[in-house]
């Protein structure tokens, strides 16, 4: 059960777009369409923003967007705004009914 | 409105017990598969345990298989973390988080309680 790896940072200017991606192995993201990204503010609960590889929920903007390809899955953020300011997690469904986290990354807007 | 409220925590010596409890309301709550996620101050989160609808099936992260229990009460709406031989380790904030339709994500999350293991 280790970790999903993510870049600790990622930054981009307003109106960017920037991309952060989650590393897993065969027996998670890449055996499953499983992944889901949070996002969470300094201390405050997670928010679900994506879910089941590239699904949004009601409310979430669609300048959020993700993707998968083999073993690596990334969300990408479009039109980047101050708001989005925050720790972003992936977590993928690991087997065994047992669920694996990103090591999460620190949006910066610049 | 969906709301989870978590309660419980606090500061505990190492090689002792704790409850945490998640008060759940504004959705028919034994529809849904539950979990505890935490997060050690500063770090990421890290799922920790899952309990199904009626409580039968239980499932844990290896780091607390053996000491922690999960399980629920339909009858009031609430999710339970017994957690036993607690290691400074263990110093986190638990969050209780539902599952969502479909399954194998957390849709709506507690604002979670803090877990301190310390002598």
């Amino acid at each position: 059960q280790s970790a999903l790896t993510q870049p600790a940072s990622v930054s981009g200017s307003p109106g960017q777009s920037i991309t952060i991606s989650c590393t897993g192995t065969s027996s998670d993201v890449g055996n499953y369409n499983l992944v889901s990204w949070c996002q969470q503010h300094p201390g405050k609960a997670p928010k679900l923003m994506i879910y089941e590889g590239t699904k949004r929920p009601s409310g979430v903007s669609n300048r959020f967007s993700a993707s998968k390809s083999g073993n690596t899955a990334s969300l990408t953020i479009s039109g980047l705004q101050a708001e989005d300011e925050a720790d972003y997690y992936c977590c993928s469904y690991a087997g065994d009914d047992t669920w694996v986290f990103g090591t999460g990354t620190k949006v910066t807007v610049l | 409105e969906v709301q989870l409220v978590e309660s419980g925590g606090g500061v505990v010596q190492p090689g002792g017990s704790l409850r945490l409890s998640c008060a759940a309301s504004g959705f028919s709550f034994s529809s849904y598969w539950m979990h505890w996620v935490r997060q050690a101050p500063g770090k990421g989160l890290v799922w920790v345990s899952r309990v199904t609808t009626a409580g039968t099936y239980t499932s844990y992260a290896d780091s607390v298989r053996g000491r922690f229990t999960i399980s629920r009460d339909n009858t009031k709406n609430t999710l339970y973390l017994q957690m036993n031989s607690l290691r400074a380790d263990d110093t986190a904030v638990y969050y209780c988080a539902r599952e969502g339709s479909g399954g194998y994500h957390f849709d709506f999350w507690g604002q979670g309680t803090l877990v301190t293991v310390s002598s």
